[in-house]
């Protein structure tokens, strides 16, 4: 099993400019999330999904989309860049709400 | 609503001593309690979870942290640090229908 992968590891963005942050899991988890992860700040979650085709804001969903079309893909849209976006994004996966699996995440940086 | 409180953002041990980095959560179910440790430049790995059964939970690494419901806490410790603890340490609470909320991390230096 590779787990929770993500590409890109890193990107440079400039403001205004659009991109997919990819993540796919291979453990048939129901669950999947995705955080962004600020210095000192710990980890906010941006979005969740409960199964393919299921998907609900976290706590700071602004600028970003997502959508479920497998149960293996979750993929992160950013739209229009912004510098409030540059951070280190983590998806993760979870058969239950008692454990949930992290990806090696990505560093955005936007410009 | 739940929250999550990790006392100190930076801890610092000499190689052998004990380890404790606090964690206090708030949650209007009854609680999952989780610790995870980060790793530079790595995403985040379960070190120990409690759910509902013993409130003395046994990780890896020789983590092990205590569930105490009258102080709200979920403590993390090792008896003897290593060089190789030295990480970022997040504390975690989930509640029955609800998801993760993750403290702001409390990064472990170990000195020789």
């Amino acid at each position: 099993n590779a787990g929770v992968t993500q590409t890109p590891k890193f990107r440079i963005l400039k403001i205004g400019q659009s991109m997919t942050l990819q993540c796919t899991q291979d453990m048939n988890h129901n669950y999947m999330y995705w955080y962004r992860q600020d210095p000192g700040m710990g980890l906010k979650l941006i979005y969740y999904s409960v199964g393919a085709g299921i998907t609900d804001k976290g706590e700071v969903p602004n600028g970003y989309n997502v959508s479920r079309s497998t149960t293996e893909d979750f993929p992160l849209r950013l739209e229009l860049a912004a510098p409030s976006q540059t951070s280190v994004y983590f998806c993760a996966s979870a058969e239950d709400r008692q454990r949930q699996f992290f990806g090696p995440g990505t560093r955005l940086t936007v410009l | 609503a739940q929250s999550v409180t990790q006392l100190g953002s930076h801890v610092s041990v000499s190689e052998g001593a004990l380890v404790l980095l606090r964690c206090n959560y708030s949650s209007s179910v009854p609680p999952y309690l989780f610790w995870y440790v980060q790793y530079p430049n790595q995403g985040l790995q379960l070190l120990l979870k409690y759910t509902s059964a013993a409130t003395l939970v046994k990780g890896i690494n020789g983590f092990e942290a205590e569930f105490k419901k009258s102080e709200t806490s979920f403590h993390l410790t090792k008896p003897s640090a290593h060089m190789s603890d030295a990480a970022e340490y997040f504390c975690a609470v989930s509640g029955y229908g609800q998801n993760f909320v993750f403290g702001p991390g409390t990064r472990l230096s170990v000195l020789p």
